[in-house]
């Protein structure tokens, strides 16, 4: 596509409830990059993929939050059991360079506001 | 490691009139910065990004930055505010080996006729 796409838009969660998010990086996009949004905050970085492999999760908050792309272009996140401090907006970003040659930079998606209730 | 301030989280300016929106760095190395926007329920537009180079940089929307080292600063502006610039403003320094973007707090920008 055109650019990144996330699913779905919105998503209201009760506690305790798993999700999963979805992000289609824009077609032959080698790097993928999740970022969680507080409210009135700066993105903060989750994780990262180069191709399928996950290079990086050191963001990723608890060993709830989980994420996975097996074929190196779709990309879920995973969150198990959520919690009311997982409300945020998961942006999703992606490149066509791999990590450390960040001349295109990276083509964020509009993200997924997950509100837990 | 390295971060990004952003001073004054709300500039409001006339249209028509000088925005300055400012960032300041820390990094040990030389630092690959960009500036982003956010409209409201969407995702982040690049604006505009230092990697090496030229000190000042040109982005869209009129947008401009300069990379002063002395000043460990990367402050944005733009000549003359116009109202569809409202909208809130990110600075960001490249971090972890180049896979992943550490942002400042952002900078909720109002333009008031």
């Amino acid at each position: 596509g055109a650019g990144v796409s996330q699913s779905p838009r919105y998503k209201v969660a009760k506690r305790g409830q798993d999700v999963a998010l979805r992000c289609d990086p824009i077609s032959g996009h080698v790097s993928l990059f999740w970022y969680q949004q507080a409210l009135g905050q700066g993105p903060e970085f989750l994780t990262y993929f180069q191709n399928e492999a996950q290079l990086d999760k050191s963001g990723l908050p608890s060993d709830r939050f989980f994420a996975e792309r097996p074929e190196g272009s779709v990309s879920t996140l995973k969150i198990q059991r959520t919690q009311q401090e997982d409300s945020a907006v998961y942006l999703c970003a992606s490149s066509p360079s791999p990590a450390g040659e960040i001349r295109y930079g990276y083509t964020f998606g509009s993200g997924t506001r997950l509100t837990v209730v | 490691a390295q971060s990004v301030t952003q001073l004054g989280s709300h500039v409001s300016v006339s249209e028509g009139a000088l925005v300055l929106l400012r960032c300041n760095y820390s990094s040990s190395v030389p630092p690959y910065l960009f500036w982003y926007v956010q409209y409201p329920n969407q995702g982040l537009q690049l604006l505009l990004k230092y990697t090496t180079g030229a000190t000042l940089v040109k982005g869209i929307n009129g947008f401009e930055a300069e990379f002063k080292k002395s000043e460990t600063s990367f402050h944005l502006t733009k000549p003359s505010a116009h109202m569809s610039d409202a909208a809130e403003y990110f600075c960001a320094v490249l971090t972890g080996g180049g896979n992943k973007l550490t942002f400042g707090t952002g900078t909720q920008l109002k333009v008031e006729l």
